[in-house]
């Protein structure tokens, strides 16, 4: 069945180093969303990308969408203390059934 | 107004019992899902609405769970003959629109069977 994939599924990081995660779909994607849920918050929308080889930016947070609509990266440019949470990735698929993906937990030291 | 709302945040029950989760979205959300979190994992889909419609409900586990949203705004859902397995974070979203719309999430209700 369709999975989402996310990895790494932790990632250890010093403040004002760069961070990556990825999230790669077994199937094509309608979309993909990211969210970012902070330790025990709730899950908050980042962003959402439609569009083939989409790129998007936020302050420090670069997001894109692969080519086939089967994978999407999130980066951050030096990173805060602030950016500590766990990120997902979320996509439908054409038939409109939608998948989170495991997520990625980043922790910052300070 | 208030995001989404969720009721109880906490909930512990005895095997066997049945559960009532109620949320409260959004005003004017046309869509309500409902996610089953475990602890460090993503949110699962549970169930989804579209109005009073329930538009896909193949995430549902098992014929022990069922959710209804009869006029098209607050919704519940239901666990009967609860089991410990049934022990997670359940979560409700709403959406302006359909799933290709950003999703709110409530605070979540932390089911406990014992």
């Amino acid at each position: 069945g369709q999975q989402v994939m996310q990895i790494p599924q932790y990632q250890h990081v010093q403040e004002g180093e760069d961070f990556t995660t990825y999230c790669n779909s077994s199937t094509t994607l309608s979309n993909i969303q990211w969210y970012k849920q902070r330790p025990g918050g709730h899950p908050v929308f980042l962003i959402q990308l439609v569009k083939s080889g989409e790129v998007k930016k936020q302050k420090r947070l670069t997001f894109q969408f692969g080519e086939a609509k089967k994978n999407s990266s999130l980066h951050i440019t030096a990173t805060q203390t602030t950016d500590v949470g766990t990120y997902f990735c979320a996509g439908i698929d054409n038939f409109n059934k939608f998948y989170f993906g495991s997520g990625t937990k980043l922790n910052v030291k300070p | 107004g208030a995001g989404v709302s969720q009721s109880p945040r906490y909930k512990v029950t005895k095997r066997g019992q049945d559960v009532a989760l109620r949320c409260d979205p959004i005003s004017g959300h046309v869509s309500l899902y409902w996610y089953r979190q475990a602890l460090g994992q993503g949110p699962e889909f549970l169930t989804y609405f579209n109005y009073e419609a329930q538009q896909d409900k193949s995430g549902l586990p098992n014929d022990r769970f069922s959710a209804e949203r009869p006029e098209g705004s607050i919704s519940t859902l239901t666990i009967q003959r609860t089991e410990q397995r049934d022990s997670a974070m359940y979560r409700c979203a709403s959406s302006l629109g359909g799933p290709l719309d950003e999703q709110y999430f409530g605070p979540g209700t932390r089911l406990t069977v014992t």
